[in-house]
Order: structure tokens, then sequence, then C-alpha cells
């Protein structure tokens, strides 16, 4: 069965650092993999995805993960945090269950000035 | 990516009443998902929505507790029933992209408190 951990409930940086927020996945297909932001009170808005096209793929608000097959991981970075980056920040996977999408555990990401 | 619309935004009812919540999307969708955010937790599927069948429940949720319905392409609604404490969260709704990549938009949820 697929799953998802996220290393890392609560990530601290300031505001300029370097964000990395790390994910792990497992999966029996390939899969197609998800970071999705939730800000406080909101929904979730989808950041960036996988799709087996690229292995470096960007996304929104200047952030981008790197899928890494040997690693089973799909980490994500930004290179210079932003105080409104402050938000809860899910990974996900579909592909063993078809179209269902299992989430990790989320990670609180803090910018400090 | 559509445009998906949740009402009531929050409420707070007392133990024992059902809610109604619904979810409204701009666009025709063939599945709409149905999720719990507990507290401080991350996502759980309750069940899955496609027009014109029973809805698909997963492990842990029951259609008495959270019947759903689907009566057309756009439109969902899922029933808290004889709530208690322990069924405050947020609830979201979900629709499927209309890429092959399996990605889901969500709204912006419905925030539940049970006194």
């Amino acid at each position: 069965a697929q799953s998802v951990t996220q290393l890392g409930s609560h990530v601290s940086v300031s505001e300029g650092a370097l964000v990395l927020l790390r994910c792990n996945y497992s999966s029996s297909v390939p899969p197609y993999l998800f970071w999705y932001v939730q800000y406080p009170n909101q929904g979730l808005q989808l950041l960036l995805k996988y799709t087996s096209a690229a292995t470096l793929v960007k996304g929104i608000n200047g952030f981008e993960a790197e899928f890494k097959k040997s690693e089973t991981s799909f980490h994500l970075t930004k290179p210079s945090a932003h105080m409104s980056d402050a938000a809860e920040y899910f990974c996900a996977v579909s592909g063993d269950a078809g179209n269902m999408l299992t989430f990790g555990g989320g990670t609180r990401l803090m910018v400090k000035p | 990516s559509a445009v998906i619309s949740q009402k009531p935004s929050r409420d707070i009812c007392q133990r024992g009443t059902s809610l109604t919540i619904q979810c409204q999307v701009d666009s025709q969708v063939t599945m709409m998902f149905w999720y719990r955010q507990q507290p401080g937790q991350s996502l759980t599927l309750i069940a899955t929505a496609n027009q014109g069948s029973e809805a698909t429940y997963e492990s842990g949720f029951v259609i008495d507790k959270f019947p759903i319905s689907r009566p057309n392409l756009t439109f969902s609604t899922l029933t808290v029933s004889n709530m208690s404490p322990e069924d405050s969260s947020i609830y979201l709704c979900s629709v499927e992209g209309t890429g092959s990549s399996y990605e889901q938009y969500f709204g912006p949820g419905t925030r539940l408190t049970v006194t």
C-alpha cells in the first residue's frame, strides 16, 4: 500500500534562509507525487506535482521539488524563505490506489524575522 | 483548475444533532472526495462520491454516520449525523483534476465544532 512520511512535524527557518521539507514515499507502482500548502483557516492549494516527466519540478511561489527514485524521496525546497511562506505543508502520493491520494502527516513551517 | 465552494464555512453544533455540508464546483467533474482533518492532523479520506452511484467509504467511516449525496456533476453534500465532540474537525471536499496525474483540488473547508 502506498504511504508517505514527512520527517519533522515542525520546521523553523529564518527569513531569507533555505527551506527544506522532507518527504519519503512508498509505492509499488510509479507514483504521482504532490505538495500542497494550507494557510491558516484555508483549504489546500496545490504547490507542485511530479508526473514522471522531469524529476525536478518547479511550482508556485518559488518552490521546487526533486523526485529521487533511488531514495524514494520528494523533498520540497525554496532558496529563500519569506514570512508569507509560514503554513502547513502536505506531501501526497497516488498510484497504488489509483486516483486516491494518501497524505503525509504534514509539516508546519515557521519563518522567523 | 476547478473553483470549489463549501457551505457553511464554519459552524458550532450541539451533540446529537446533524449538519449537512454542501460542496459546489464550477465545472462538471466525475469524482468528488470528502476528507476529514482533525485538529492538528493530516487529511483522512472519508469517501468518494460518483454521480449516479453510491458513495464508496473508507475503512472506519460508515454511511449511517456520514451519508453523502451526489445529485449531479457539480454538487455534493456530506452529512455528519448524531454528532459528538469527537466529530469536531475541518471537513474538505475535493475534485479530481482534468489531467491524468490524479491531482485533486480542494474547497476551503468547513470548520465544525461540536459542543
